[in-house]
């Protein structure tokens, strides 16, 4: 199975940081890598697929990056209703498998 | 819109069995992949199963081979997962989605339903 390894697993930030989350596959997964943002009691949402693509609706602050094993989800300029669990997620071969998450505070 | 609503959750012994369902509609279900992803209460994300269109393919973790079945009903727009033999470690909101078309990502999910395994 690919393993995923999400850092931080939380930080602390504050309205209009930049923030970075990265996230380190076992092996390659060339880029089937996709990004969720989930606030609590709520479903997560798709953020980013295919690595780098914006989901549709999605504010552009909201970016990724990388390919292989290395992946970065990029916030430009967070925002109140940014606070919230962020994960990866490979979809290269099953079992698919999810990073452990990263939780964004506010400073 | 696209809208799934899942049913079906509650308490239930260990060893037991439930079975989840999932209305979908505002989009061509029959065209769809479709996934159970659960999250055990305070936890991370977890996939369990996909299935394609044609029910011919269906991956699932590990942890709930042999015990879980997913399937779909495509006359009456629905998924299900079968959950035999529980275990206390299967208590968690189940979630089901719609993938992307080139199965790279998971699009839209439903508002989960909660499975508790507890005598």
């Amino acid at each position: 199975d690919i393993q995923m390894t999400q850092s931080p697993s939380s930080l602390s930030a504050s309205v209009g940081d930049r923030v970075t989350i990265t996230c380190r596959a076992s092996q390659s997964v060339r880029t089937y890598l996709s990004w969720y943002q989930q606030e609590p009691g709520k479903a997560p949402k798709l953020l980013i697929y295919a690595a780098s693509s914006l989901q549709s609706g999605v504010p552009s602050r909201f970016s990724g990056s990388g390919s292989g094993t290395d992946f970065t989800l990029t916030i430009s300029s967070l925002q109140p209703g940014d606070f919230a669990t962020y994960y990866c997620l490979q979809a290269y071969s099953a079992p698919w498998t999810f990073g452990q998450g990263t939780k964004v505070e506010i400073k | 819109e696209v809208q799934l609503v899942e049913s079906g959750g509650g308490l239930v012994q260990p060893g037991g069995s439930l079975r989840l369902s999932c209305a979908a509609s505002g989009f061509t279900f029959r065209t769809y992949w479709l996934s159970w992803v659960r999250q055990a209460p305070g936890k991370g994300l977890e996939w369990v199963a996909n299935i394609n269109q044609d029910g011919s393919e269906k991956p699932y973790v590990d942890s709930v081979k042999g015990r879980f079945t997913i399937s779909r009903d495509d006359a009456k727009n629905s998924l299900y997962l079968q959950m035999n033999s529980l275990r206390a470690e299967d208590t968690a909101v189940y979630y089901c989605a719609t993938l992307k078309p080139y199965g790279d990502s998971i699009d839209y999910w439903g508002q989960g339903t909660l499975v508790t395994v507890s005598s």
